[in-house]
């Protein structure tokens, strides 16, 4: 079915500490893949993509990884900031008349001082 | 170089009501897609338009409409609301159908 999801609906990092936030996606035919940041009261910022013919891509403190064997996404936060904490949604982007993005439901991203 | 803008910011309508959201796309950006966002989801895709046309729509039913005018600025209709209808409404414009995606800061709306 349509479905962009994610293990964990929250995650807390210590300062200084870098962070994981994973997805799973289901549709194999999708050929894009976004990760965007949610603070509260704003809309999705852009962090980072990737295409489906590419396993990693990396840009300042974020790399994400795209499995396609297993259809799973990850995000990594390098040396995470006070700033980071929002909520993370990966988003899927399907080739289909509108090529629409489906996103997963969020990850909740607190840093700890 | 401006990013989207969406108005109003917050909204409290009745059930029943209509109501019209706007949205201004990104300078250049010639597509925008709306998407629906309740409380603690991902956004949920409504529809989207290229050059003033609908481009594809999600599963909302046609009390949900939409217009894209020549300046590629567009607006959100929603007839007869409902109570579950109360969500944060966001705008994302682009360049073309398949562009990266440039988010507004929605428009929240309750329903009472």
């Amino acid at each position: 079915g349509e479905s962009v999801g994610l293990h964990l609906p929250t995650l807390s990092v210590q300062e200084g500490d870098n962070s994981i936030i994973n997805c799973a996606y289901s549709n194999s035919a999708s050929d894009y893949f976004i990760w965007y940041k949610q603070e509260s009261g704003k809309g999705p910022q852009f962090i980072i993509d990737i295409r489906s013919n590419m396993d990693k891509r990396q840009g300042q403190r974020v790399t994400v990884l795209l499995n396609k064997t297993v259809k799973h996404l990850s995000l990594q936060i390098a040396a995470t900031q006070p700033g980071d904490s929002a909520v993370y949604f990966c988003a899927e982007r399907r080739k289909t008349g509108a090529q629409k993005l489906v996103f997963g439901q969020g990850t909740r991203l607190t840093i700890n001082p | 170089e401006t990013g989207v803008t969406q108005s109003p910011t917050h909204l409290i309508k009745t059930r029943g009501q209509q109501v019209t959201l706007r949205c201004s796309s990104q300078s250049g950006h010639n597509t925008v897609s709306w998407y629906q966002q309740a409380l603690g989801q991902g956004p949920q895709f409504i529809f989207q338009y290229y050059r003033e046309e609908e481009n594809g729509r999600g599963n909302f039913p046609p009390r949900f409409s939409g217009l894209q005018f020549p300046n590629y600025s567009s607006e959100l209709n929603v007839n007869a609301l409902e109570l579950d209808d109360s969500a944060l409404y966001l705008c994302a414009s682009s360049l073309d159908t398949g562009g990266g995606y440039t988010f507004g800061s929605g428009t929240r709306l309750t329903v009472v």
